[in-house]
């Protein structure tokens, strides 16, 4: 059991490159999440998915894009690349939302930065 | 609207003293509560969680939460600090209806010197 698995561990990006952040997970949790970390900032939830074919944006969504074919799998796009953007990236998933709250499982991050 | 306040960026202990790191949320209905870490390189892992029932809440690695809700509180605490307890320490509330995500504080850098 693997848990939530990222790729790539780190990246450096040249401002306008495009990229895409790769999550599995292998709990068969419906529920999936992408944040950011940036130092002394908290985590901020990017986009969320609540099952295939259907996701919602955070509170940071602006500058990516997600999609969810498979329960598995959650990628983060980022679409031009801007300093900005440059942070941690970790996804994450759970059994449930809200109601029931299950525990989220997280992944060991993406380090990204944008030059 | 549900909010998180992590009082102290950073908490400095000595191995054996007491660990207390302060959580206070704002939520319009009754929350669910969360600690979790984050270890250097790594991902958040949860400590324990409070949704209902008794108050204390006992996590892993010994630490412990207390929900107060006329202080709207979840302050978690450990007896006694051992150097591997060195970490960053995050609060989280959701709301325990209906569909919610997770809304974060800054965190609390925990240091413990010998």
């Amino acid at each position: 059991n693997a848990g939530v698995t990222q790729t790539p561990k780190f990246r450096i990006l040249k401002i306008g490159q495009s990229m895409t952040l790769q999550c599995t997970q292998d709990m068969n949790h419906n529920y999936m999440y992408w944040y950011r970390q940036d130092p002394g900032m908290g985590l901020k939830l990017i986009y969320y998915s609540v099952g295939a074919g259907i996701t919602d944006k955070g509170e940071v969504p602006n500058g990516y894009n997600v999609s969810r074919s498979t329960t598995e799998d959650f990628p983060l796009r980022l679409e031009l690349a801007a300093p900005s953007q440059t942070s941690v990236y970790f996804c994450a998933s759970s059994y449930s939302m809200g109601q029931g709250a299950g525990e989220q499982f997280f992944g060991p991050g993406t380090r990204l930065t944008v030059l | 609207a549900q909010s998180v306040t992590q009082l102290g960026s950073h908490v400095s202990v000595s191995e054996g003293a007491l660990v207390l790191l302060r959580c206070n949320y704002s939520s319009s209905v009754p929350p669910y509560l969360f600690w979790y870490v984050q270890y250097p390189n790594q991902g958040l892992q949860l400590l324990l969680k409070y949704t209902t029932g008794a108050t204390l809440v006992k996590g892993i690695n010994g630490f412990e939460a207390e929900f107060k809700k006329s202080e709207t509180s979840f302050h978690l605490t450990k007896p006694s600090a051992h150097m591997s307890d060195a970490a960053e320490y995050f609060c989280a509330v959701t709301r325990n209806s209906g569909y919610s995500t997770l809304t974060f504080g800054k965190g609390t850098m925990l240091l413990v010197s010998p």
